[in-house]
């Protein structure tokens, strides 16, 4: 069965600085997706980014990048210039081509210092 | 175009109790999305629902729990009778049938208590 490791549950950072959360994931099968979710306190869970396990290049949106290592079956997301509204709880996801179902790590609460 | 939206926000009941959840999907997605978060867990899949059938519900925990999508639009989540091990955050998610690559958009969830 797959399974989603986020190790960190809340990690801090300084307004400005750069943060890197750590996921690594089990699996079997070749072809997948994983994904960055963010989640501000009593808000909407939204997409931050997503990366085909196809596709040798890391996904970047902006401030957000991955570091996907498919043979280290790892994917961390590296947030820079960080800005107050980067404040929230992150989850990560894995999901195999075939199904729609989304599996998540415990996910990871950021602090942003100003 | 309005995101997925949940109701209540919060919901304390007592164990026994029934609650029912409600997720409005954004318009035009078929795909409709249960999910569940206990306390300090991972988020977990409860079901799926294309259009208003139920294709995987291999997530749904016992006979408890009853998810419904009357005319494949809006759906329903009723816990009867509620349990102390319901309590968690309940997340409905939902997107376009494009393939599998389609991204699924999550509402802000409901936090149900059970005393």
């Amino acid at each position: 069965a797959q399974t989603v490791t986020q190790s960190q549950p809340e990690m801090s950072v300084q307004e400005a600085e750069t943060v890197t959360l750590s996921c690594t994931y089990d699996t079997s099968e070749s072809d997948y997706y994983l994904f960055w979710y963010k989640q501000p306190p009593s808000r909407q869970m939204i997409l931050v980014i997503r990366q085909e396990a196809y596709k040798q290049q890391n996904a970047t949106e902006n401030r957000f990048s991955v570091n996907f290592q498919k043979a280290a079956k790892s994917f961390s997301l590296k947030i820079s210039d960080s800005q107050l509204g980067d404040a929230a709880m992150y989850f990560c996801a894995y999901s195999s081509r075939g199904t729609y179902k989304y599996i998540f790590g415990t996910g990871t609460r950021l602090k942003v210092l100003a | 175009e309005a995101g997925v939206t949940q109701f209540p926000s919060h919901s304390v009941i007592e164990k026994g109790q029934t609650v029912t959840l409600r997720c409005d999907p954004i318009s035009g997605h078929d795909n409709l999305y249960w999910y569940r978060r206990v306390m300090g867990k991972e988020i977990k899949f409860l079901l799926h629902f294309v259009k208003e059938s139920k294709q995987d519900e291999s997530g749904m925990p016992n006979n408890r729990f009853l998810a419904e999508r009357t005319g494949g639009t809006y759906s329903t989540l009723k816990v009867q009778p509620a349990e102390l091990e319901d309590s968690g955050v309940y997340f409905c998610a939902s997107s376009q049938d494009v393939g599998h690559t389609d991204t699924q958009y999550f509402g802000p969830g409901t936090r149900l208590t059970v005393l």
